[in-house]
C-alpha cells in the first residue's frame, strides 16, 4: 500500500468548510484513497473513498487530483462533533494473507473545530 | 440500524483470567475483523474471518482465539490474560467478496489487565 502524508493538526471554525489534505505520491493505478476518522474514545468511522473521480456522500466530498498524487477531504459545514483524528489510507486489490485485510492507520490529522 | 455491536464496553481482568469479547453485526457482512489499539498507536489486526467457519491469523494473534459459527457473530477469546493485552479492542465488518469494501467498526471494548 502506498504511503500517505497528512498535516498533524488543523483548526476550522464551526460552520466553515474543513479541507483536509493528503499526499500519496507513490499511489498505483489500482489503489483507492479511503478516509476514516476516529472521534475520541470511539471506533474508527468510514467516511468516503474513491479511485480517480471526485466523490460525494452525505458526510463529505473527496477531491482527487488528476495525477492522483494527492487528495482533499472536504467537510462542507464543520460542527463541533467533527472534531476527530482523520486518516487518509491508500489501498489496492488484495491478493492473499492478513496484510491484505489490515487497515494501516498513520498518524492522521487532528482536526479541531472551534466554536 | 445497530451496525457492529461490541460487549462489554469496559472490563478489568486479573492476570491469568480468561474472557470472551463479543462482537455482533446485523449488516449480513461476510468479512469480520478484530483489532487492538494501544494508546497513541494505530490499529493492529489480531484475527479476521472471510465467512462463517473460516478464520485466519492477523499481525498479532498470540494469546487470542476466535471462532465464527455464524455470519453475525465473531467472538474473541483471551486465554491467560497478561498485562501486555491491556488495550482497546475493536471489531469491524465489511461486505462483499473484495477487500476494498470499507470496514465498519464497533465502539470498542476497553480492557485492563492488572
Amino acid at each position: 500500500d502506498a504511503k500517505t502524508t497528512q498535516p498533524p493538526s488543523m483548526d476550522c471554525a464551526e460552520g466553515r468548510a474543513a479541507n483536509l489534505p493528503c499526499n500519496h505520491s507513490t499511489i498505483s493505478g489500482n489503489e483507492y484513497v479511503y478516509w476514516y476518522r476516529q472521534i475520541h474514545s470511539q471506533g474508527p468511522q468510514y467516511i468516503i473513498h474513491g479511485l480517480k473521480n471526485n466523490e460525494t456522500n452525505e458526510m463529505a466530498s473527496l477531491i482527487i487530483t488528476e495525477d492522483r498524487k494527492s487528495s482533499t477531504l472536504i467537510l462542507p459545514h464543520a460542527t463541533l462533533r467533527d472534531t476527530a483524528v482523520y486518516y487518509c489510507i491508500v489501498r489496492g486489490p488484495a491478493y492473499s494473507g492478513a496484510g491484505s485485510y489490515q487497515l494501516t492507520f498513520g498518524k492522521g490529522t487532528k482536526l479541531s473545530v472551534i466554536p | 440500524n445497530a451496525g457492529v455491536t461490541q460487549t462489554p464496553k469496559f472490563r478489568i481482568l486479573k492476570i491469568g483470567q480468561s474472557m470472551t469479547l463479543q462482537c455482533a453485526q446485523d449488516m449480513n457482512h461476510n468479512y469480520m475483523y478484530w483489532y487492538r489499539q494501544d494508546p497513541g498507536m494505530g490499529l493492529k489486526l489480531i484475527y479476521y474471518s472471510v465467512g462463517a467457519g473460516i478464520t485466519d491469523k492477523g499481525e498479532v494473534p498470540n494469546g487470542y482465539n476466535v471462532s465464527r459459527s455464524t455470519t453475525e457473530d465473531f467472538p474473541l477469546r483471551l486465554e491467560l490474560a497478561a498485562p501486555s493485552q491491556t488495550s482497546v479492542y475493536f471489531c469491524a465488518s465489511s461486505s462483499g467478496d473484495r477487500v476494498l469494501k470499507p470496514q465498519h467498526f464497533g465502539d470498542g471494548t476497553r480492557l485492563s489487565i492488572l
